[in-house]
């Protein structure tokens, strides 16, 4: 079980198609983070929201663009990715950037790029 | 950059053997966390170690946070088939936001 719902929980698209992944947490939390990770490999960070403003862009390629439209959801938008796309993508959430608290991640959706 | 390494990359033990899994850190931190991830799951968070020297026991898990806290451990006494997945530390900088994670430790039990 986890409180960071995150869909779909699998993506195939094509490289010329447009489609969006959903993050959602109802902890209050107030950071929110995305992370990319490839088959045993760690968790990769890619973008970090603070109080719904963008904190840290880990110089992600804009094909990828993130959105955070409330305190409770986060977008990963996509658009013409490679086939090196494919990969989990996590999304994390936790108190606040300053907390030293823990990082609590939805189950992740496994995009697979054709 | 911040590089945060874990050795070693894999480890395979009898069940009931103990396992020692390190975390070693390129630059000083502020914090560490450990986060166990099951084969297609994701990761979990285990445990948070702030002071210098730290030590915290979670049952058969034993975590330490190194003196000059660059570096840390966990220890799993008499490993179970449930410990099965890949530990990974993840380092917190000071004053930066982001956790960078280790290059992790993946755990086999074999019973």
């Amino acid at each position: 079980d986890t409180e960071v719902t995150q869909t779909p929980k699998h993506l195939v698209m094509g490289m010329t198609n447009k489609k969006s992944l959903k993050c959602e947490q109802h902890m209050g939390h107030r950071a929110m983070y995305w992370y990319k990770q490839k088959a045993k490999k760690p968790p990769e960070l890619m973008f970090v929201y603070s109080y719904e403003k963008l904190s840290i862009n880990e110089s992600v390629p804009s094909r990828f663009s993130p959105e955070c439209p409330n305190s409770s959801l986060l977008n990963l938008h996509l658009h013409a990715l490679q086939p090196e796309d494919s990969a989990l993508y996590l999304c994390a959430s936790r108190t606040g950037l300053l907390s030293n608290q823990p990082q609590h991640f939805g189950d992740g959706t496994r995009l697979s790029i054709l | 950059g911040q590089q945060v390494m874990q050795i070693p990359q894999y480890q395979h033990v009898q069940e009931g053997e103990d396992f020692t899994t390190y975390c070693n850190s390129s630059t000083t931190l502020s914090n560490i966390q450990w986060y166990k991830q099951r084969p297609g799951g994701h990761p979990v968070f285990l445990i948070q170690l702030v002071k210098s020297g730290e030590v915290k026991k979670q049952k058969r898990l034993t975590f330490q946070f190194g003196e000059a806290k660059k570096n840390s451990s966990l220890h799993i006494t008499a490993t179970q088939t449930t410990d099965v997945g890949t530990y990974f530390c993840a380092g917190g900088a000071s004053g930066t936001y982001k956790y960078i994670f280790g290059t992790g430790t993946r755990l086999k039990v074999l019973a």
